[in-house]
């Protein structure tokens, strides 16, 4: 079946650093979206990318979408301990459902 | 947030019995989505629905039925629960299917002893 591969699995960073993770796809797809979830809550969504090569941002967060709709990128600028969560990147193929990919957890140390 | 509750929040039970988790929405959306999700895994669609008595399997539907017998209301049941349900299972909620954002609910937290 299609899988949505994320990594890295765990990210430890210092306050102030930065953060990416990464999310590929063996197949083209047809969208991706972003979610957070902090611990002990709820995935929240953050974004969606749909065009090839498309990049967003949301203050210190940048999203990217590769050009072939293979892979895509989250990147946090200088990081604050509110961003301590695991991110979850869901892409969709041209007749399916999301398919989440198993999320980067993000620890940020003061 | 979306208005979506889950209940119960937290359940224990025993092997083999049977359990209803229940997911309610207020945003008269017509996609509701089971998940279920586990440590290394992410979250594992379990069943969909797209109407009131239209359902489809997820990845993960062995064990699991569902119903959706009102617009605001989609059942998740596991007719005789085992250890490896063990879980927190999630609703969620969007306007379409492909390329609306879902919405979660709180979760609910099952231990199947």
């Amino acid at each position: 079946g299609q899988q949505v591969m994320q990594i890295p699995q765990y990210q430890h960073v210092q306050e102030g650093e930065d953060f990416t993770t990464y999310c590929n796809s063996s197949t083209t797809l047809s969208n991706i979206q972003w979610y957070k979830q902090r611990p002990g809550g709820h995935p929240v969504f953050l974004i969606q990318l749909v065009k090839s090569g498309e990049v967003k941002k949301q203050k210190r967060l940048t999203f990217q979408f590769g050009e072939a709709k293979k892979n895509s990128s989250l990147h946090i600028t200088a990081t604050q301990t509110t961003d301590v969560g695991t991110y979850f990147c869901a892409g969709t193929y041209n007749t399916d459902k999301l398919i989440f990919g198993t999320g980067t957890r993000l620890q940020v140390f003061p | 947030d979306a208005g979506i509750t889950q209940s119960p929040r937290h359940k224990v039970t025993e092997t083999g019995t049977p359990v209803t988790l229940r997911c309610h929405q207020t945003e008269n959306h017509r996609y509701m989505y089971w998940y279920r999700q586990d440590p290394g895994h992410g979250l594992r669609l379990i069943h969909y629905s797209y109407g009131v008595k239209d359902t489809d399997k997820g990845e993960v539907s062995d064990g699991y039925s569902v119903s959706r017998s009102k617009t605001e209301d989609f059942l998740l049941t596991l007719e005789s629960a085992t250890s490896s349900q063990t879980s927190v299972y999630f609703c969620a909620i969007s306007a379409g299917l492909r390329n609306q954002p879902q919405h979660f609910g709180d979760g609910t937290r099952l231990s199947i002893l």
